[in-house]
């Protein structure tokens, strides 16, 4: 593949409703990460999935979001009762590498504007 | 708890001068640092990282344990340096989760 692939690459939605952003990591990538981007707020850790171990969530803000990796590759992030606070970028980042070389490989992004 | 600080949320030079953009850390093991780089339009990607001790696009960055520092260096800007700058961490703490700051943006005028 091409790289990380994001999808929707823009999502509107009314407050309330929930939301599916999914993530197609680089075919072979055991790592996978989702960060939120705020206007100011640089890149805010949400979760990350190594191979088969259990996810590190610690990132997620509330129980309003939560995501799964199926397999092994894809990824969904999704929240459920979106609030304004929820608009931001979310990207979604894949690595075949392990600590301390680690090196992220983005995608570009779901843009998600909550009204 | 790690943090990565970026005090400067902006930073404007004249091309060919010298930049620093900050990068302090706190962090109780031995982390593994980062910068990562956005160009306008492009996809947020790692310019160096500290373990490879290498020089990309003419930046370079030490680290500083005794200053807790990272700062991210180029003798001579140019304008296709234009971008927000991002440092981040990494320890093993199990979890080996990047940490990223609040990011600079830096501009260089022609």
């Amino acid at each position: 593949g091409a790289g990380v692939s994001q999808s929707p690459s823009n999502k509107v939605t009314e407050k309330g409703k929930d939301v599916e952003l999914r993530c197609d990591p680089i075919s072979g990538h055991t790592a996978l990460y989702w960060y939120r981007q705020s206007l100011g707020q640089g890149l805010e850790f949400l979760i990350y999935f190594q191979g088969n171990s259990a996810p590190d969530k610690s990132g997620l803000p509330s129980d309003r979001f939560s995501a799964e990796r199926t397999g092994g590759s894809v990824s969904t992030l999704t929240i459920q009762r979106t609030q304004q606070e929820d608009s931001a970028v979310y990207l979604c980042a894949s690595s075949d590498q392990g600590w301390p070389n680690e090196k992220l490989f983005f995608g570009s992004g779901t843009q998600l504007s909550v009204l | 708890a790690q943090r990565v600080t970026q005090p400067e949320k902006l930073l404007s030079v004249f091309k060919g001068a010298p930049v620093e953009l900050k990068c302090n850390y706190s962090y109780s093991g031995s982390p593994e640092l980062f910068w990562y780089v956005q160009y306008s339009r492009q996809r947020l990607q790692l310019l160096l990282r500290h373990i490879s001790r290498e020089s990309i696009k003419g930046f370079t960055a030490d680290l500083n344990k005794g200053e807790t520092s990272f700062h991210l260096k180029k003798p001579f800007a140019q304008e296709e340096d234009s971008a927000m700058y991002y440092c981040a961490l990494s320890g093993l703490t199990g979890a080996n989760n990047l940490f990223f700051g609040t990011g600079t943006r830096l501009t260089v005028i022609p």
